[in-house]
């Protein structure tokens, strides 16, 4: 099935900063997602984007789909984006047996110190 | 519009019993997907129904199954449950097309298995 790396694995930072997560994936898909999950569990979304470029706010993400990677900018990061980032992908290869759903990279941890 | 709604929101079993969990997705939304949360394995697919029928399945024992209503609300079981079973299990749903598909997910269901 298809492989999601997300790095870094953890990232501190000082409130203010700037940061840029990175998810690679090894095939080609059909649904890209940007998470954030919060400290009870749940899974905000932050972008659908399997190609291009969007902008939310203080967030902004990029996926050039042909060479399997997509970014998400955080900037001027405050005390609340702390948490954990995940990308999630959705193959666009048809396994035979039904594609596998989504599948989650292992996250960035993030901490954003005030 | 509602959100995806889970419940119950938390649960404590022992060894060898069986759990169902419920799923009510967002109005409009034909699938409904279920994962696992680990602290070990991460963020697994276990199934996705659509139209009442269970069209994806990911890698997981047949102790795990589920079922779709004619409203989409979605249930899914666990029977003779093991210590490992203890997890956060999350529940997403979507449109279900394969052009667009985003996924939002529910808060989620911590259970313990003692």
């Amino acid at each position: 099935g298809i492989q999601v790396e997300q790095s870094p694995p953890d990232l501190i930072l000082q409130e203010g900063a700037n940061s840029t997560l990175r998810c690679n994936f090894s095939d080609s898909v059909n649904n890209l997602q940007w998470f954030h999950q919060n400290p009870w569990g749940q899974l905000i979304n932050l972008f659908y984007i399997p190609s291009g470029t969007k902008q939310n706010g203080r967030l902004s993400a990029t996926t050039v789909a042909t060479e399997r990677y997509s970014l998400l900018y955080i900037s001027s990061s405050q005390t609340t984006d702390s948490g954990v980032y995940f990308c999630a992908v959705l193959s666009s290869v048809y396994s035979g047996g039904g594609a596998d759903g989504l599948t989650f990279g292992k996250g960035t941890h993030l901490i954003i110190q005030p | 519009k509602a959100g995806v709604t889970q419940t119950p929101r938390y649960l404590i079993k022992t060894r060898g019993q069986q759990v169902t969990l419920s799923c009510s997705p967002i109005s409009g939304h034909r699938s409904v997907s279920w994962y696992q949360q680990t602290p070990g394995q991460g963020l697994q697919f276990l199934f996705e129904y659509f139209s009442e029928t269970q069209r994806n399945k990911g890698n997981f024992p047949g102790r795990f199954s589920g079922r779709q209503f004619s409203n989409s609300r979605s249930e899914m079981n666990v029977s003779t449950l093991e210590l490992g079973d203890s997890a956060l299990y999350l529940c997403a749903s979507s449109l279900g097309g394969y052009l667009y598909n985003e996924q939002f997910f529910g808060p989620g269901t911590r259970l313990t298995v003692l």
